[in-house]
């Protein structure tokens, strides 16, 4: 079946390093995957996409590279600020393209 | 500004009151869906509308009622809640009727608590 995990449920950082968060998905027929981030209260956050057909994109301070011969997905932030805690989703289409099916979410701590 | 906006924010209800969480976005928007989120099992979709009069079953539509007569709203419709409803609910949109196409945008969620 489609599922949609992370390796690591919880992550703390010192403000200025680089944080890495990783993702596993099982579908090997999906070809969109996005990046989200949710603040405590708040729905989740747009941070960055990515399709199959690509295996690395670059935002601001944010890096999204997908393996797709293990079907890895992980989300690099660059120096990484206290505004950064929160937790990160990843998710991607699901076969009919109607949703998208969500990882259990890794909370990122950044402590200054 | 571009939005999606539930009401109620916070409900605390009894078994069995009908209630309604109404869902509005403001970006033109052709699809849009509701999401649970519970601690654990992350976020599962619930009912999903690709256009007006256009709504179908998510991985968890049991329970639950949604309607799209305009392009704008998607009220979820809980007839008879339960207490296994208590959870934190999202509603989304998106610019086409794929969600391949583009970002889902997020409402801030209604956290809802059945008695």
């Amino acid at each position: 079946g489609e599922s949609v995990g992370l390796h690591l449920p919880t992550l703390s950082v010192q403000e200025g390093d680089n944080s890495i968060i990783n993702c596993a998905y099982s579908n090997s027929a999906s070809d969109y995957f996005i990046w989200y981030k949710q603040e405590s209260g708040k729905g989740p956050q747009f941070i960055i996409d990515i399709r199959s057909n690509m295996d690395k994109r670059q935002g601001q301070r944010v890096t999204v590279l997908l393996n797709k011969t293990v079907k890895h997905l992980s989300l690099q932030i660059a120096a990484t600020q206290p505004g950064d805690s929160a937790v990160y989703f990843c998710a991607e289409n699901n076969q009919a393209g109607t949703a998208l099916i969500f990882g259990k979410g890794t909370t990122l701590s950044v402590s200054s | 500004e571009a939005q999606v906006t539930q009401n109620p924010r916070y409900l605390i209800t009894v078994t069995g009151k009908k209630l309604t969480v109404t869902c509005s976005q403001n970006m033109n928007h052709e699809y849009m869906s509701w999401y649970r989120q519970d601690p654990g099992l992350g976020l599962r979709q619930i009912y999903y509308s690709m256009n007006v009069e256009v709504t179908d079953k998510g991985d968890v539509p049991e329970g639950y009622k949604v309607s799209r007569k305009e392009k704008r709203n998607f009220p979820l419709i809980l007839e008879s809640p339960s207490p296994n409803q208590t959870s934190l609910y999202f509603c989304a949109s998106s610019l086409r009727g794929h969600v391949v196409s583009g970002e889902l945008f997020f409402g801030e969620g209604s956290r809802l608590t059945v008695l």
